[in-house]
């Protein structure tokens, strides 16, 4: 199957700067790469995706580029703050039908702290 | 909108002990499900996943079963628990034309 590598697994940031976390996949079908975000004690939440056919993607302070050819992709928050401190997870799967999700397999983690 | 109902949401059971997790997905038909176990350090990782009643892929040898004997409910079981069986155990469920997959709150399993 599809083998997700996540780095880094812990990431501290002041208040206000950016943090950059990558990921890495191996099958080249793959073609649909969500982030998901998991607060302490709660369930993963899905923060932002995108598709094999688009190369970035952003939602306010939240970026995701994708590198096909390089099989890696990034997720990019900007103006951190400390509600942003999470565990923040990649995953990788093969869409099919256009629409449909296939198995997802996600990366190990990245323990975002937000320091005020 | 879509719902999934895991339980227990706690279990200590002793080493040898069976075991039975469920899950229910509602506010939506023929859903894909997943479980996945989170061991601190590893991640989400897949477990199983099914694509339809009776329709189950196992990703990983291992002590466990999942059986699907309804379209939206899925169960994760175990005849005999091993101490490494311990971790936090989610299910997930999402549906054709909606890529976002969906977690349950997850049942923190302790072997003892």
């Amino acid at each position: 199957g599809e083998n997700v590598e996540q780095h880094p697994s812990t990431l501290s940031v002041q208040e206000g700067d950016s943090a950059v976390i990558k990921c890495t996949y191996s099958d080249s079908a793959s073609n649909y790469f969500p982030w998901y975000k998991q607060e302490l004690g709660k369930r993963p939440q899905l923060i932002i995706d995108i598709r094999s056919n688009v190369g970035e993607k952003k939602d306010q302070r939240i970026a995701v580029t994708l590198n096909k050819t390089a099989k890696h992709f990034s997720l990019h928050i900007t103006e951190t703050q400390p509600e942003d401190s999470a565990v923040y997870f990649c995953a990788a799967s093969r869409m099919w039908g256009g629409s449909t999700l296939g198995r997802l397999y996600f990366g190990r983690g990245t323990q975002l702290t937000v320091w005020p | 909108s879509q719902t999934i109902h895991q339980w227990p949401a706690t279990l200590v059971q002793p080493v040898g002990s069976p075991l039975s997790l469920e899950c229910t997905v509602e506010g939506t038909s023929n859903p894909n499900l997943y479980w996945y176990r989170q061991a601190a350090g590893r991640g989400l990782q897949l477990l199983f996943y099914s694509v339809g009643i009776g329709q189950i892929s196992s990703e990983v040898p291992q002590n466990l079963s999942a059986s699907r004997p309804q379209d939206r409910q899925f169960i994760l079981s175990s005849k005999k628990l091993l101490l490494s069986d311990s971790g936090f155990y989610l299910c997930a469920a999402d549906a054709a034309g909606n890529t976002e997959a969906f977690f349950g709150q997850g049942t923190r399993l302790t072997v003892v």
